[in-house]
C-alpha cells in the first residue's frame, strides 16, 4: 500500500530565512513524486515533480525538492522565504507498481512566513 | 490559457437531495479526475476517466456516488441521497493524457455542504 507522510501540520519561518516542508513515502514500486501549493478558496497548483534522473528538482516560485531514496524522502525547499509563499503544502505519490494513474496525498503542512 | 473549471463553486443541499458537481478540464485533456477534500486532509481519489470510460472507479464511497464524462471533455460528479458525511471540497483535475509522468492540473473546487 502507498502513504505519504507530511509529519508537520505547521512550519513558521521568518521571511528571507531558508524554508524546508518534510516529505516521507511509501511505495512498492518507484515513486513518481509531486508538490502542489493550495492557497485559500483556490485549487492545487503544481509546484514540481520527480520522475527519474537527477535527485534535486527544481520548480516554479524559487521552489526546488531533494529525492532521497534511502530515506524514502522527497523534502520540499527554498532558499529564501516570502511572506507570498504562506500556503498550504501538499505531497503527493503516484506508485509505478501499482499501475494506477491517481495521486496520493499527504496531509499537508501549513507553511506561514513571518515579515 | 483557461484553466480547469468547476461548478458550481458552493452548493448547499439538505440530506437526502441529489447533487450534481461539474467539471469543465483544460481543453486538449484526455485524462480527468474527482478527488474528494475534507477539512484538514489532503485530496483522496474517488475515480478517474481516461476519454469517455471511467478506467478507475476505485475511489468512490459507495453506490450513490456516480460520474460521467459522455463526450471526452466535461464530467458531472452525481450524488444520490446525499448525507451529511458527504460535506467537502470536491476537487476535479486534468492532465494532457494518463501517463504517470504528467501532473495534474486541479480546479477550485466545489464546496459541498450537506445539511
Amino acid at each position: 500500500a502507498q502513504s505519504v507522510a507530511q509529519p508537520e501540520d505547521q512550519v513558521n519561518v521568518a521571511e528571507g530565512n531558508p524554508l524546508t516542508v518534510k516529505c516521507t513515502y511509501s511505495v512498492s514500486g518507484n515513486p513518481y513524486l509531486f508538490w502542489y501549493v493550495q492557497y485559500p478558496n483556490r485549487g492545487l497548483q503544481f509546484l514540481l515533480k520527480y520522475i527519474t534522473g537527477d535527485n534535486l528538482v527544481k520548480g516554479s516560485y524559487g521552489f526546488e525538492a531533494e529525492f532521497n531514496k534511502s530515506q524514502t524522502s522527497f523534502h520540499l525547499k527554498k532558499p529564501s522565504a516570502l511572506v507570498s509563499d504562506s500556503a498550504l503544502y501538499f505531497c503527493a505519490v503516484r506508485d509505478m507498481a501499482t499501475g494506477a494513474n491517481n495521486l496520493f496525498f499527504g496531509t499537508g503542512t501549513r507553511l506561514t512566513v513571518i515579515p | 490559457g483557461a484553466g480547469v473549471s468547476q461548478t458550481p463553486s458552493n452548493k448547499v443541499t439538505e440530506k437526502g437531495k441529489y447533487v450534481e458537481l461539474r467539471c469543465d478540464p483544460i481543453s486538449g485533456h484526455t485524462a480527468l479526475y474527482w478527488y474528494r477534500q475534507s477539512l484538514g486532509q489532503g485530496p483522496e481519489f474517488l475515480i478517474y476517466f481516461q476519454g469517455t470510460g471511467a478506467a478507475d472507479d476505485s475511489g468512490l464511497p459507495n453506490d450513490r456516488f456516480f460520474a460521467v464524462r459522455p463526450e471526452g471533455s466535461v464530467s458531472t460528479l452525481k450524488i444520490q441521497r446525499t448525507e451529511r458525511g458527504d460535506s467537502a471540497v470536491y476537487l476535479c483535475a486534468s492532465s494532457v493524457t494518463s501517463g504517470a509522468t504528467y501532473e495534474q492540473y486541479f480546479g477550485p473546487g466545489t464546496r459541498l455542504t450537506v445539511t
